[in-house]
């Protein structure tokens, strides 16, 4: 099975701040890898799709890269709104696999 | 609009069963594959189980393997998962997702709780 390292667990930033967050994979993915921002007692919102794909209506602040094994999410002027957790995920086929996700705070 | 309503969770004590449905409408069901994912609590997402849009193809996470099963019914337009020999650790939201690569629409969970 593909693993997903994603770090770091959490992070403290101000508004305005820009954010990275990186995921590795156990082995190649090509770019099968998408992100997601979840906030408590919703349900998880897609970002970016296919490593950096924005998802329609997402604000261009959100970006991704990578492809391979490492991949990286950026939150640029990090808005009061993003602070949430944030997950990767992996697909091989039907076979998914999450990050452990990062939760970003307010500093 | 799409919509995917979670049903079944609840209070269940070790080693008994339960069935969660996800009721879905706004789309063509059939033509889509579908997921379980679940949040334990203070815990990050796990993927649980997921199925082709036939229902042919089913893929499961090693930690419910054997225990938990996914099917759906493409005449009723509802996602199940049967969940067996369940565990306290099996306690979590559970989410089910539609999509084959990524999950775009989400329903809004529901709680199971394996405590005895």
């Amino acid at each position: 099975d593909i693993q997903m390292t994603q770090s770091p667990l959490s992070l403290s930033a101000s508004v305005g701040d820009r954010v990275t967050i990186t995921c590795q994979a156990s082995q190649d993915i090509a770019n099968y890898l998408n992100w997601y921002q979840h906030k408590p007692g919703k349900a998880p919102n897609l970002l970016i799709y296919e490593a950096s794909n924005l998802e329609t209506g997402v604000p261009s602040r959100f970006s991704g890269s990578g492809s391979g094994t490492d991949f990286t999410f950026t939150i640029s002027n990090l808005q009061p709104e993003d602070f949430a957790t944030y997950f990767c995920q992996q697909y091989d086929n039907l076979s998914l696999t999450f990050g452990g996700g990062t939760k970003v705070e307010i500093k | 609009q799409v919509q995917l309503v979670e049903s079944g969770g609840g209070v269940v004590q070790p080693g008994r069963s339960l069935r969660l449905s996800c009721a879905a409408s706004g789309f063509t069901f059939s033509s889509y594959a579908l997921h379980w994912v679940r949040q334990a609590p203070g815990k990050g997402l796990e993927w649980v189980a997921g199925i082709s849009y036939g229902g042919d193809n089913k893929y499961s996470a090693h930690s419910v393997k054997g225990r938990f099963t996914i099917s759906r019914d493409n005449s009723k337009k509802i996602l199940y998962l049967q969940m067996n020999s369940l565990r306290v650790e099996d306690t979590a939201v559970y989410y089910c997702a539609r999509g084959q690569q990524w999950l775009y629409y989400w329903g809004q969970g529901t709680l199971v709780t394996v405590s005895s």
